[in-house]
């Protein structure tokens, strides 16, 4: 039973075009909704995280929106670059700590 | 600031062999956890140990076992490799644990295939 349910699988953008990865989650708990960047050969890193009482957090060019009722939320990369090229999951923890819940992953691609 | 470093970062093991996964954090973080990462699975949790001392199952912890041998180190133990944990391991660790969502940071991996 997946608890974070992430898509797309992959995703291909042009240079400066706006990526959208969406995640939804079945546990109404969780309470702390991290986004982690990883490229090949590398551990993930956290990008950007947000907590249920706001529903948009936005930091440079990453952005998370989130929707309570609808349990889902989205990480939007504007201009994204080729730099940004890399492996995107979500993950949910509940009522405190790390014992996070990931998503699949979304393999993004920014072409030029 | 080496952050979590995880050793070997490469294995191959035969069927039935025993090895040891290391890592260690130099961040005086409490909280440390081992997850495998496969294709189209995203990261599951392994095990995990909220503060020194103490350890708890993840989502899949069968074939597997821990030591959390001091707030520092964290291992990882398959006594009797198959080729279903061929994976990548990743060993991470974050500050707080009770009441507190902080930062978790992971190593670099470890990339294990059992023949």
């Amino acid at each position: 039973q997946q608890q974070v349910k992430q898509s797309p699988q992959s995703l291909i953008v042009q240079k400066g075009g706006i990526s959208i990865i969406n995640c939804a989650y079945e546990n109404t708990a969780f309470d702390y909704f991290p986004w982690y960047q990883q490229f090949p050969g590398k551990g993930p890193a956290l990008l950007i995280a947000i907590r249920p009482d706001v529903s948009e957090k936005k930091e440079g060019r990453f952005t998370i929106s989130f929707n309570k009722s609808a349990k889902q939320f989205s990480l939007h990369i504007m201009d994204s670059q080729p730099g940004d090229s890399a492996t995107y999951f979500c993950a949910a923890s509940t009522g405190g700590g790390n014992k996070l819940t990931f998503g699949t992953g979304t393999q993004l691609k920014v072409e030029l | 600031n080496a952050g979590v470093t995880q050793t070997p970062k490469f294995q191959v093991l035969k069927t039935g062999q025993s090895m040891t996964l290391q890592c260690a954090q130099d961040m005086n973080h409490n909280s440390m956890y081992w997850y495998r990462q496969d294709p189209g699975m995203g990261l599951r949790l392994i095990y995990y140990s909220a503060s020194e001392g103490t350890t708890d199952k993840g989502e899949v912890p069968n074939g597997y076992n821990v030591s959390r041998l001091n707030k520092r180190e964290f291992s990882l133990r398959l006594e009797s490799a198959a080729p279903s944990q061929t994976s990548v391991y990743f060993c991470a660790s974050s500050g707080g644990w009770a009441g507190r969502n902080t930062e978790a940071f992971f190593g670099q991996g470890t990339r294990l295939t059992v023949v």
